[in-house]
């Protein structure tokens, strides 16, 4: 299995632009999770879905933040409008039970 | 929210030492994880933790789950330059797939 994908892998935009971040599991796995790392915060889980339902958004900072899964082999993260303070590292999880493995990330910066 | 503290925060060490470094809680867990993160990409899972009391090894990695249900450690014997990264400990909290994360131990080996 390739494991979990992420695109892109560096975002650098504009404050006030629009960003989609995007991320494909691991085939099979029914959880995926979208987390935020940073130096002052560490990693924080933004929200996740099982089966493709949202669960817990409860970790999204803002309105400007929204996610959606359409189907079990995709999912986004969109930020819009982007700020500064959004510049961080975005990990997409996916798994099974417990054990959840980790995309390489999306640096994002805004400047 | 919940708190794992991590310690120590960072370590200096040579190859060829040994390495322990622990995670605590104030609140009971049924399942303690460990990863590894190495510079710019994503978390890997090292070791899974099920019940209180258990040993478990990876290798050079073995962790344990605390008898209390309230901490873990992780020893790394024989550090190799490769070792190099930052290791979180993570524990599921509600449902089975939440993880809530340690704030990290940077580890640094030198030659």
């Amino acid at each position: 299995d390739a494991g979990v994908i992420q695109s892109p892998r560096h975002e650098v935009t504009e404050m006030g632009q629009e960003v989609t971040l995007r991320c494909k599991p691991i085939s099979g796995h029914d959880y995926l999770f979208w987390y935020r790392q940073t130096m002052m915060r560490g990693l924080e889980l933004l929200i996740y879905f099982n089966n493709n339902v949202p669960i817990d958004d409860s970790g999204m900072p803002e309105d400007r933040f929204s996610a959606k899964m359409p189907n079990a082999s995709f999912s986004t993260l969109k930020i819009q409008p982007s700020e500064p303070r959004d510049s961080a590292v975005y990990f997409c999880a996916s798994s099974l039970v417990g054990e959840q493995y980790f995309g390489p990330g999306t640096r994002l910066t805004v400047t | 929210g919940q708190q794992l503290n991590q310690s120590p925060q960072s370590m200096f060490i040579q190859e060829g030492e040994d390495v322990s470094m622990n995670c605590t809680s104030s609140s009971i867990f049924n399942t303690w994880l460990w990863y590894k993160q190495d510079p710019g990409e994503g978390p890997v899972l090292l070791i899974a933790l099920y019940k209180a009391g258990e040993l478990t090894s990876n290798g050079r990695l073995t962790a344990q789950f605390g008898i209390t249900r309230k901490d873990s450690f992780l020893n790394i014997s024989a550090s190799i330059p490769s070792d190099v990264g930052i290791y979180f400990c993570a524990v599921t909290t509600g449902t089975a797939s939440k993880l809530t994360f340690g704030t990290g131990t940077r580890l640094q080996v030198t030659l």
